[in-house]
């Protein structure tokens, strides 16, 4: 089945401690994307990539980085830097052009 | 500033009861218009894609119209199983990225 997945679905940190998000996709999609929401908020976009080895931030990139090493995956790490990290955290991808993007399923970062 | 409104944020309705959500929206030249559902702890569902005013898309229950300010999705004589929140998400044709913008969501109840 064609699809995108993220692991792991609910993930635990210490606060000071980096974490990486993974986000892989089997759909030949050039571009992928990092959202997060917080209740009653829409999705905010962290990162985006439109092409291997290139990357843009979005509206809330601090305390995030990222990597496109190959066209599938796009892993989202989560630094010390990022002062309210915990939130659920979604991962799209679509093709070029005004077309919808698929999303998976989330995973949902508690820091404590 | 690319902006996406959705009213109501909560919606209550019995069984059979139909109703619209709103998303208002401004946006320098529009590529796109989605709506998504979305249910609890899960990543968003893709509906309906609409390009221009005027255009309407219809699945089962579910119904979207485009104007040049606002989109509809019109829900008729729904069900329990259509309770979910509702996003709306907007595409700009300028600057050459494929980023959406989203709304807050409607989270819509639908008593038995």
């Amino acid at each position: 089945d064609g699809g995108i997945t993220q692991s792991p679905k609910y993930l635990f940190r210490k606060e000071g401690q980096n974490v990486t998000l993974s986000c892989e996709q089997n759909l030949n999609h050039d571009a992928m994307y990092w959202y997060r929401q917080d209740p009653g908020q829409g999705l905010r976009l962290i990162y985006y990539s439109q092409i291997v080895n290139d990357f843009q931030k979005g509206d809330i990139a601090e305390g995030y980085s990222v990597s496109r090493e190959k066209k599938e995956s796009f892993p989202l790490t989560v630094t010390s830097a990022q002062k309210n990290p915990t939130a659920f955290y979604l991962c799209a991808s679509n093709d070029r052009g005004p077309s919808k993007q698929y999303f998976g399923p989330g995973t949902r970062l508690t820091v404590t | 500033e690319d902006q996406v409104t959705q009213s109501p944020e909560a919606l209550r309705l019995q069984e059979g009861e139909s109703s619209s959500l709103n998303c208002s929206y401004t946006v320098s030249g529009l590529r796109g218009l989605f709506w998504y559902r979305q249910d609890p702890g899960k990543g968003p569902e893709f509906l309906f894609t609409l390009y221009s005013a005027g255009e309407e898309k219809e699945k089962e229950r579910l119904k979207a119209t485009l104007t040049k300010k606002e989109s509809f999705l019109h829900i008729t004589a729904p069900k329990p199983e259509d309770s979910a929140t509702y996003l709306c998400a907007v595409q700009a044709s300028q600057g050459g990225s494929e980023k959406l913008v989203f709304g807050k969501g409607t989270k819509l109840t639908v008593n038995p």
